[in-house]
């Protein structure tokens, strides 16, 4: 059962665009969400992330919005550029110390045409 | 710093032979992680370690085993591997466990089992 749930698969933009990936969740008990981006034969990097006790996070051109109620989550990419090319995956944990289990979502393949 | 890194890049296996995947990582973490990324299905936990001599079961451990025997390596030990273990396995390391615990990957092992 896949409880983080990202779409869509692939995106592809303009460049000076904005690319909206989005990811539903089920476990309740999930209190941090954070974003991956991973380029061509690297491993992930931590991008941006976000606790439920705000609605949203700015960091730069990257924005998570965060909808509690509906229990998902949506990165926000504001003038893209062909170097955000990358595949994003969201993640959740349970955020406690004691949590030790990312649970990712299946990726979201970005191309960022000029 | 090195931060982590993983060795093999790439390795083929026939059916039924072992293998070790090293890791190893110098940020002087007490988590660390093995996952396996398989083409859009995201990242799935194998294996993780809380610190020296303490293991535990992710998701998908069935056919692995690991050994935490310092602080700076965990490898990840492949028996009898088999087609389905084709895979890109990744390390990762975090200071700190759940929200509070940002994990950094590795470059990956590209796994093909023949």
């Amino acid at each position: 059962q896949q409880q983080v749930k990202q779409s869509p698969q692939s995106l592809i933009v303009q460049k000076g665009g904005i690319s909206i990936i989005n990811c539903a969740y089920e476990n309740t008990a999930f209190d941090y969400f954070p974003w991956y981006q991973q380029f061509p034969g690297k491993g992930p990097a931590l991008l941006i992330a976000i606790r439920p006790d705000v609605s949203e996070k700015k960091e730069g051109r990257f924005t998570i919005s965060f909808n509690k109620s509906a229990k998902q989550f949506s990165l926000h990419i504001m003038d893209s550029q062909p170097g955000d090319s990358a595949t994003y995956f969201c993640a959740a944990a349970l955020g406690g110390a004691g949590s030790y289990q990312l649970t990712f979502g299946k990726g979201t393949k970005l191309s960022v045409i000029p | 710093n090195a931060g982590v890194t993983q060795t093999p890049k790439f390795r083929i296996l026939k059916i039924g032979q072992s293998m070790t995947l090293q890791c190893a990582q110098d940020m002087n973490h007490n988590y660390m992680y093995w996952y396996r990324q398989d083409p859009g299905m995201g990242l799935k936990l194998i294996y993780y370690s809380v610190g020296a001599g303490i293991t535990d079961k992710g998701e998908v451990p069935n056919g692995y085993n690991v050994s935490r025997s310092t602080t700076e390596d965990f490898p990840l030990r492949l028996e009898l591997a088999a087609p389905s273990q084709t895979s890109v396995y990744f390390c990762a390391s975090s200071r700190l466990a759940g929200r509070a615990g940002e994990q950094f990957f590795g470059p990956g092992t590209r796994l093909t089992v023949l």
